[in-house]
């Protein structure tokens, strides 16, 4: 069975820093990664995923994440960071080849950026 | 194109009582979802929609039964609830296969 561990549950950052948001995962056969984020009082969207390719993916609002499968690693990366990024973001994991497209959750990373 | 929308947005039920979910998705997507998010536990799937009229059991399906019987709907019903179903539920839906999975607002629910 997969799953998916986000390495911490909260990130504070200064305005204009950049950040990491580590997530590793663990699967017997080969995967899909995303990232999703939540806004407050918001629903997920996007922000990117990577399902083969280049292992360097950019997503939306400047985010990328690199997929290292030795690692088994999926981190988001941001150079800059704004007030508005402040959210709680989300690994997700699902397995290839499957009829129902299930995704497998982290528990969330919230990222508070600070003036 | 309203997306994925949830109603209600807020409720607050006494232990036993019942209620149903709706979710509603205007995107003719196939696949539906239902999940319940709780503080430090992520998104847990409760159940979940290949298709009208199919439904199937996600990671915590006990206590809750869905229906779909139009492709655009899908809802959750809480027969009994129970404090422990205190959570934020949220709805999502995609197109076959897909991974791109597009979230409703969330509902929340209080069990008192």
């Amino acid at each position: 069975a997969q799953s998916v561990t986000q390495l911490d549950s909260q990130v504070p950052v200064f305005e204009e820093a950049p950040v990491e948001l580590r997530c590793n995962y663990s699967s017997s056969v080969s995967v899909y990664l995303f990232w999703y984020v939540q806004y407050p009082n918001q629903g997920l969207q996007l922000l990117l995923k990577y399902l083969s390719g280049s292992t360097l993916v950019k997503g939306i609002n400047g985010f990328e994440a690199e997929f290292n499968k030795s690692q088994t690693s999926f981190h988001l990366r941001k150079p800059s960071v704004h007030i508005s990024d402040t959210a709680e973001y989300f690994c997700a994991v699902s397995e290839p080849g499957g009829s129902n497209y299930k995704l497998t959750f982290g528990k969330g990373t919230l990222l508070t950026v600070n003036p | 194109n309203a997306g994925v929308t949830q109603t209600p947005k807020f409720r607050v039920l006494k232990t036993g009582q019942s209620m149903t979910l709706l979710c509603a998705q205007d995107m003719n997507h196939e696949y539906m979802y239902w999940y319940r998010q709780d503080p430090g536990m992520g998104l847990r799937l409760i159940h979940y929609s290949v298709g009208e009229g199919t439904t199937a059991k996600g990671e915590v399906p006990d206590g809750y039964n869905v229906s779909r019987l139009k492709k655009q709907n899908f809802l959750l019903g809480l027969e009994s609830a129970a404090p422990s179903q205190t959570s934020v539920y949220f709805c999502a839906s995609s197109r076959a296969n897909s991974y791109e999975q597009y979230f409703g607002p969330g509902t929340r629910l209080t069990v008192t």
